[in-house]
């Protein structure tokens, strides 16, 4: 039982440049997240998703885009990215919206 | 949305003190409310948490209590310890997760 897998760990995007992070998870959780967290803050709700088909925005989704095709799988898409989408990205995933469960992180730059 | 706010942003004690941290929350209907724990590189870390029908919940030296009339919760550890020193974050839940700004711990020996 791995939990929540988050592929890669570390990345450097150059402006303009588009990428995908990649969330796992193997517990059959319906709900899953995603949160960005910059140097010495909180986190921040990007999308979430409470089954698959279904996603919504949380506070802060400018710029990013979700899917959610299969239960175990909840991608990251980021399209052009910017200097302000440098931070380290997090997913989560719960059974019934309680006891999140947190992946590893990635760590992206923007440069 | 929800807004969760968390005070103070920075808190350091003596080894063997008592540590408090406060939480208020907008949504009143939220109906979950954790706390986690985060240390430097790593993800959060669940230490405890409360449902919106309990008004306090110990687990060893940490405890939470939450008042749904003034909407705000709060965290007390006590008896610190210098492996206690990290960054802490409440939450409260309705549809989904929000945070506070976090509180880094410092635990001095």
């Amino acid at each position: 039982n791995a939990g929540v897998t988050q592929t890669p760990k570390f990345r450097i995007l150059k402006i303009g440049q588009s990428m995908t992070l990649q969330c796992t998870q193997d517990m059959n959780h319906n709900y899953m997240y995603w949160y960005r967290q910059d140097p010495g803050m909180g986190l921040k709700l990007i999308y979430y998703s409470v089954g698959a088909g279904i996603t919504d925005k949380g506070e802060v989704p400018n710029g990013y885009n979700v899917s959610r095709s299969t239960t175990e799988d909840f991608p990251l898409r980021l399209e052009l990215a910017a200097p302000s989408q440098t931070s380290v990205y997090f997913c989560a995933s719960s059974r019934t919206g309680v006891g999140y469960t947190f992946g590893s992180g990635t760590r992206l730059t923007v440069v | 949305g929800e807004n969760v706010e968390q005070h103070p942003s920075t808190l350091s004690v003596q080894e063997g003190d008592s540590a408090v941290i406060k939480c208020t929350y907008s949504d009143s209907a939220s109906n979950y409310f954790p706390w986690y724990k985060q240390e430097l590189g790593k993800r959060p870390q669940l230490i405890i948490d409360i449902r919106s029908n309990v008004g306090e919940k110990k687990d060893q030296r940490i405890a939470v209590t939450l008042n749904k009339t003034a909407k705000h919760f709060s965290l007390h550890i006590t008896e610190t310890q210098p492996e206690d020193s990290a960054v802490y974050f409440c939450a409260a839940v309705r549809n989904d997760m929000r945070f506070g700004a976090g509180t880094r711990l410092t635990v001095k020996p």
